[in-house]
């Protein structure tokens, strides 16, 4: 079955400009997770839905930051006024529920970001 | 806040020789354990994953980890590595108590020469 498609793949914004990137989960998959990755560092955490709902946005580096996912599917990561530090992969994942499954986590190929 | 160790940033071998690489994490309560992988060019895939009961873990591909929890380690290793092998390998923790966030290690680039 398809995976986890992120989209776009590749991004450049210039300073100040607002992005949004796409996440569309397994279908089925209730949790769905977003990572930042800086070039030469793991996966850092995000934030985390079950469902339509965001249980925890604890790793939003500042409100520039904000993730939706409005019907439970789809979700969306948007980035205001962006700044050169926001330069990362964005990593979306998700997994089946709850439990253990929710650690049993299925990746994106990620959108590379570049702020200019 | 828990943190992951990853000893060695890159690993260079021949094939058919053994890999073992380090994960240590800081987290003292009851944890589950993780590496994932990542190939040239593909997604982040799960590897192998430790959520209790026997500590010596068998994942794909031949590979298997230990959970040592008196040494806080969850070594990953493989008796004899393939060119296909060459990849990035993270390491990952969380509490095993509730929801808690997945925290990655800074991985390790593999690269295995034929």
């Amino acid at each position: 079955g398809a995976g986890v498609s992120q989209s776009p793949r590749y991004k450049v914004a210039k300073r100040g400009q607002d992005v949004a990137l796409r996440c569309d989960p397994i279908s089925g998959h209730v949790s769905l997770f977003w990572y930042q990755q800086a070039l030469g560092q793991g996966p850092e955490f995000l934030t985390y839905f079950q469902n339509e709902a965001q249980l925890d946005k604890s790793g939003l580096p500042s409100d520039r930051f904000f993730a939706e996912r409005p019907e439970g599917s789809v979700s969306t990561l948007k980035i205001q006024r962006t700044q050169q530090e926001d330069s990362a992969v964005y990593l979306c994942a998700s997994s089946p529920g709850g439990g253990t499954a929710l650690y049993e986590q299925y990746f994106g190929p990620g959108t590379r970001l570049t702020v200019t | 806040a828990q943190s992951v160790s990853q000893h060695n940033h890159h690993v260079i071998l021949s094939e058919a020789a053994s890999l073992e690489l380090g994960c240590n994490y800081s987290y003292g309560g009851t944890v589950n354990l993780f590496w994932y992988v990542q190939y040239p060019g593909q997604h982040l895939q799960l590897l192998l994953k430790y959520f209790s009961g026997d500590p010596l873990v068998k994942g794909i591909k031949g590979f298997e980890a230990e959970f040592i929890k008196s040494k806080f380690s969850f070594n990953l290793r493989k008796p004899s590595v393939q060119w296909s092998d060459t990849a990035e390998y993270f390491c990952a923790v969380n509490q095993n108590s509730g929801y808690s966030t997945l925290t990655f290690g800074k991985g390790t680039m593999l690269l295995v020469s034929p």
